[in-house]
């Protein structure tokens, strides 16, 4: 049973261009979760999506980032104009369904390297 | 504001010996706990948890301890080996969430041979 992947490892990207960000969930997940990790830094949540649904951004950026979670293929982290701050460490998590305040765990993939040069 | 922090950046052991990861919260309404293992390259990996009804939880060679009064989490690793070595992140869930976490800096953990 695969784990979480993502896709690319690493990623190299000029100032200004754009960085799409691939995660595949764990079979059987429906809930995806993007973090941001800069050096030396713990996560810091980004978004949460189900399929075809933005459930809380509240961690994203105002501008220039985006996410997707389509009811077909991978969920997509999209950043535009990328900028020499948008350099870390991004992980995606998924979990299954749960009901209520219980957790739903998160298992994480491990993770895109963007380098913005 | 919320926070979630660790009062010791590095640690270093010998191998053999136990070590004791430390990290403070500021949410007292934060209900849920974990401790995550991040190695070089990878993504963080479950340890172990503990609810906040709780104040200790033991795994395999690892025992979480919650005190409450004080805000205070700490994970206890047992005959420390060159494989804990590693970013050890805590992390918090709010109450009234299910998903959302709150992670520490991170110690580095470094396991002398």
């Amino acid at each position: 049973n695969a784990g979480v992947m993502q896709n690319p490892r690493h990623l190299v990207r000029r100032r200004g261009q754009e960085a799409r960000l691939r995660c595949s969930p764990m079979k059987g997940h429906s809930h995806v979760y993007w973090y941001r990790q800069l050096p030396e830094e713990g996560l810091k949540f980004m978004v949460y999506l189900q399929k075809e649904n933005i459930i809380d951004e509240s961690g994203m950026p105002k501008e220039r980032f985006s996410a997707e979670f389509p009811k077909e293929g991978p969920s997509i982290l999209r950043i535009q104009q990328v900028v020499r701050g948008d350099s870390a460490a991004y992980f995606c998590a998924s979990s299954a369904i749960t009901g209520g305040n219980r957790y739903n765990e998160q298992f994480f993939g491990p993770g895109t390297r963007l380098t913005v040069l | 504001g919320e926070s979630v922090g660790l009062h010791l950046p590095t640690l270093s052991v010998q191998e053999g010996d136990n070590s004791i990861i430390n990290c403070a919260y500021s949410n007292s309404a934060s209900d849920y706990f974990i401790w995550y293992k991040q190695e070089s390259g990878k993504g963080p990996q479950f340890i172990i948890d503990i609810r906040s009804n709780m104040d200790k939880r033991q795994g395999q060679r690892v025992t979480v301890l919650l005190n409450k009064t004080v805000k205070h989490l700490s994970l206890q690793i047992a005959a420390t080996q060159p494989g804990d070595s590693a970013v050890y992140f805590c992390a918090e869930k709010g109450r009234g969430s299910n998903y959302k976490l709150t992670f520490g800096k991170g110690t580095l953990l470094t396991v002398n041979p």
